[in-house]
């Protein structure tokens, strides 16, 4: 069982230039989510997807774009890269059971995606 | 508003002992979930325990054990006889009822631990 997975692990893109994140779980899960992990500090959501074909923002959603095609796939797009995103990106995966029902939902997150834009 | 706080930046705790993370957490959702990681120095985010709002029990893990006390909104990380892998930052989040399952965190705890 892989889990999710992420691919690259390593990335360094000039200013203007675009990449795709790639995310990948194989747990059946119906969340998704994309983070940013800046230097010293906590995670912060950028998108997130409840199903396939379902997307959301989060707390710093600019200069990035996704889409959710299919269960397991989640990518993440960023068209103009900017020193200012320069970040470890987490992509994480949980299921959670129809509102209303209580349920522990753990966030499993794949490795990760140093990603610096200089 | 929702938030977590994490005063510590940085604890040292001596081998075998054990050692106390704070997180206190705010946030007038009824119904949530508080959740804590792992981040070792190869970066990866490793879950440890979970504990509901309505649990009427501290969640335990092996060694972890989370400290609720909901009406100081407190959801401490206790970690019992100290080893060495556990140096790593330590991250406090919450999970809203209606935040989609969205995470909050916070900014973290490195925890050294010297032998």
């Amino acid at each position: 069982n892989a889990g999710v997975t992420q691919t690259p692990k390593f990335r360094i893109l000039k200013i203007g230039q675009s990449m795709t994140l790639q995310c990948a779980q194989d747990m059946n899960h119906n969340y998704m989510y994309w983070y940013r992990q800046d230097p010293g500090m906590g995670l912060k959501l950028i998108y997130y997807s409840v199903g396939a074909g379902i997307t959301d923002k989060g707390e710093v959603p600019n200069g990035y774009n996704v889409s959710r095609s299919t269960t397991e796939d989640f990518p993440l797009r960023l068209e103009l890269a900017a020193p200012s995103q320069t970040s470890v990106y987490f992509c994480a995966s949980s299921y959670l059971p129809s509102q209303g029902q209580e349920s522990t939902d753990t966030q499993y997150f794949g490795p990760g995606t140093r990603l610096t834009v200089l | 508003a929702q938030k977590i706080t994490q005063t510590q930046p940085g604890m040292f705790v001596q081998e075998k002992e054990a050692v106390t993370l704070d997180c206190t957490y705010d946030t007038s959702d009824p119904s949530y979930g508080l959740f804590w990681y792992k981040q070792p120095s190869s970066g990866e985010m490793i879950f440890l325990i979970y504990q509901g709002s309505y649990d009427q029990q501290n969640a335990t893990e092996g060694r972890y054990s989370l400290n609720f006390q909901k009406a100081r909104k407190s959801a401490n990380l206790v970690i019992s006889a100290s080893q060495l892998g556990d140096s790593a930052m330590y991250f406090c989040a919450m999970r809203t009822g209606g935040s989609q399952g969205n995470l909050i965190f916070g900014k973290g705890t490195k925890l050294s631990v010297k032998p």
